[in-house]
């Protein structure tokens, strides 16, 4: 079955370390997404990427960063720069470049990995 | 600005009754769209349903229906006959379309459903 993998699903650093998270898909997808979810919030764009070799910015991309040398693979690492990495993140992909590609084309999530920094 | 707004935290329903889960939204711009997502304890979002702004219908899948009221900006979902594995937090998120350029889809801070047997 085709879907997105995000590994680990729980992941403890100590604080001043890098940690990548990882999200795979076998959708053949162009765009893929990663999120940032807090208790009682909503999910909140980190970056996005429409095409390999390419990404975007989303609304709290600092402190993070994110490659996409391949279409399947779209790994997110958290900096020590950023201040709250305590969260649950998600990963996401779409059939084409952007979330409304075909206008009504919806998301597709990963399972999420919760990140535990102390 | 877009903005997605969920002003119910939390709801209960009993089993096999019918729920409304609210969801008012603020754009300027006529093209969007608004999805809603089911995320159960374990984490994962499941799309449940769409509805553009010029569908003239609203929008169906099963037990889901939304009840679209476009001058209200509101894009309420609808769950019959609950059922206990319906319990869950459920995100209401837009997207939309302004010249030719697409914005990010942006979610409310969801509604935690909790169906009583």
């Amino acid at each position: 079955d085709g879907g997105i993998t995000q590994s680990p699903k729980y992941l403890f650093r100590k604080e001043g370390q890098n940690v990548t998270l990882s999200c795979e898909q076998n959708l053949n997808h162009d765009a893929m997404y990663w999120y940032r979810q807090d208790p009682g919030q909503g999910l909140r764009l980190i970056y996005y990427s429409q095409i390999v070799n390419d990404f975007q910015k989303g609304d709290i991309a600092e402190g993070y960063s994110v490659s996409r040398e391949k279409k399947e693979s779209f790994p997110l690492t958290v900096t020590s720069a950023q201040k709250n990495p305590t969260a649950f993140y998600l990963c996401a992909s779409s059939i084409g470049r952007g979330p409304w590609s075909s206008y009504n084309s919806p998301l597709h999530f990963g399972n999420g990995t919760r990140l535990t920094v102390t | 600005a877009q903005k997605i707004t969920q002003t119910q935290p939390g709801m209960f329903v009993q089993e096999k009754e019918a729920v409304t889960l609210d969801c008012t939204y603020d754009t300027s711009d006529p093209s969007y769209g608004l999805f809603w997502y089911k995320q159960p304890s374990s984490g994962e979002m499941i799309f449940l349903i769409y509805q553009g702004s010029y569908d003239q219908q609203n929008a169906t899948e099963g037990r889901y229906s939304l009840n679209f009221q476009k001058a209200r900006k509101s894009a309420n979902l609808v769950i019959s006959a609950s059922q206990l594995g319906d319990s869950a937090m459920y995100f209401c998120a837009m997207v939309w379309w302004y010249g030719g350029s697409q914005g990010n889809l942006i979610f409310g801070k969801g509604t935690k459903l909790s169906v009583k047997p």
